[in-house]
């Protein structure tokens, strides 16, 4: 079973709609989790972080966390053709040993002016 | 902060030959990440420092791969010999607590 999992995509949506990305993880003992957004050609950047079950909002975007469900998603509200991009969910993971955070693959985001 | 700086940017060269990719974490940040990006692999922890010592490198595909952090200003990865399949984007990442980590520009390496 992946640590954590993500639909690849791609994920169009209009522009001005919600864009909704999902990631599901599988270790219970995760207490951390983080989004980045990575543009082609480019380097993975953080744009949010989540420690509690519920809501955070920042913006444009709300990350949400549920972990009874072991799911984090991320909304992205009034979407601009600017999002384009792939969306990396990062997990700490207790059972992966030493390594601080496992990444999802991605979410390639499509939004369509 | 000028961020996490990384050189070259682009490196091209020969199967057999030694590489070596540089590392300049943000001032303060007291772990430091190599990473391994392509399109069937995803992003791939290679071995990370905190305060300058290594604490995993399980992710070290093999004894070619070497990464070292002399103080905590600059660290190097190196392949040594390289291959084709080693081709890929490297990129270093710092952190103050191992979780919240920025990523620096990468390397893009490639081994003909």
């Amino acid at each position: 079973q992946k640590e954590v999992e993500q639909n690849s995509g791609p994920l169009s949506v209009p522009e001005g709609a919600i864009a909704s990305l999902n990631c599901t993880y599988s270790d219970r003992g995760s207490q951390s989790f983080f989004w980045y957004r990575q543009y082609s050609g480019k380097s993975p950047e953080l744009i949010m972080s989540i420690y509690s079950n519920g809501d955070k909002e920042d913006g444009r975007f709300t990350a949400q966390l549920n972990k009874a469900s072991q799911y984090v998603s991320l909304l992205i509200r009034d979407s601009q053709p600017s999002d384009s991009a792939t969306y990396l969910c990062a997990v700490n993971s207790p059972i992966s040993g030493n390594t601080p955070l496992v990444f999802g693959k991605g979410t390639r985001l499509s939004v369509i002016a | 902060d000028a961020g996490v700086i990384q050189s070259p940017r682009h490196e091209v060269t020969e199967m057999g030959q030694e590489v070596t990719l540089r590392c300049k974490p943000i001032s303060g940040h007291d772990y430091l990440f190599w990473y391994r990006q392509t399109m069937m692999r995803g992003l791939e922890l290679l071995i990370y420092f905190n305060n300058n010592v290594p604490i995993d490198d399980s992710g070290m595909p093999e004894d070619r791969f070497s990464a070292k952090m002399p103080n905590a200003s600059f660290s190097t990865l190196k392949i040594q010999p390289s291959e084709p399949r080693d081709s890929a984007v490297y990129f270093c990442a710092s952190s103050l607590d191992a979780y919240e980590q920025y990523f620096g520009p990468g390397t893009r390496l490639t081994v003909t």
